[in-house]
């Protein structure tokens, strides 16, 4: 089984809709992150959290909210959809506590706004 | 964290090394450089990572200059299932920014038959 999982890994929807993407991963890792990918800009940074009561905006997070329901769930939640948040979307969990900062990336969920 | 330069593509035979260089002449002593790889619209994986000395793993091997301004990932025989963008990235350990990971463009590699 995978260790990071994201769920769905394709959706579609209409402008103005509320959806939720989940991530869960058995990895026993404290943070969690959520990264957007856009053709040809890399991944960019929507939110984090470094345990269930710590959530921090990343670089692009207007638009979207995050819950921490548990140390292995990790929500993210468009209120209300619109098409330039059509992009892949990646979950993403990491543990400082060995000394180094590797990161282990779900496969993605690819999101349609039309 | 300092900004890294690495081509856009590359191509390589399969069965010989794949040599993916990278360029990040502002780093700091305190910046490891890590490299990760994306397989088509797959998620990002974890490849290997160094601060100063050389570093080699089950998938790839690592060398950094004496003057760490330049580092090259080696995959010692590449396959088909190699083909996917490298990133190249210079982050500090602690500290700072070290909650995200900042993806530049990479380098796509192309394993041909």
């Amino acid at each position: 089984d995978a260790d990071v999982t994201q769920t769905p890994r394709n959706r579609i929807t209409k402008t103005g809709k509320r959806i939720m993407l989940e991530c869960s991963q058995t990895k026993g890792h404290d943070r969690m992150y959520w990264y957007r990918q856009d053709p040809g800009l890399g991944l960019r940074l929507i939110y984090y959290s470094f345990d269930v009561k710590d959530i921090n905006k990343g670089e692009i997070s207007d638009g979207y909210s995050v819950s921490r329901q548990a140390q292995a769930k990790f929500s993210l939640s468009l209120e209300s959809a619109i098409p330039n948040q059509t992009a892949l979307y990646f979950c993403a969990t990491s543990d400082p506590g060995q000394g180094r900062e590797t990161q282990y990336f779900g496969p993605g969920t690819r999101l349609l706004v039309l | 964290d300092a900004k890294t330069t690495q081509p856009t593509s590359m191509d390589c035979a399969e069965g010989r090394a794949a040599n993916l260089p990278c360029n990040h002449s502002t780093i700091s002593g305190n910046e490891y450089v890590y490299w990760y790889r994306q397989i088509h619209s797959q998620g990002p994986q974890y490849i290997i990572h160094g601060l100063k000395n050389n570093e080699t793993n089950e998938m790839a091997s690592l060398i950094i200059t004496e003057d760490r301004k330049s580092s090259t990932l080696i995959l010692p025989h590449a396959t088909l299932r190699d083909t996917a963008v490298y990133y190249c990235i210079v982050r500090a350990e602690f500290g700072g920014s070290n909650y995200k990971l900042t993806f530049g463009k990479g380098t796509l590699l192309t394993v041909n038959p």
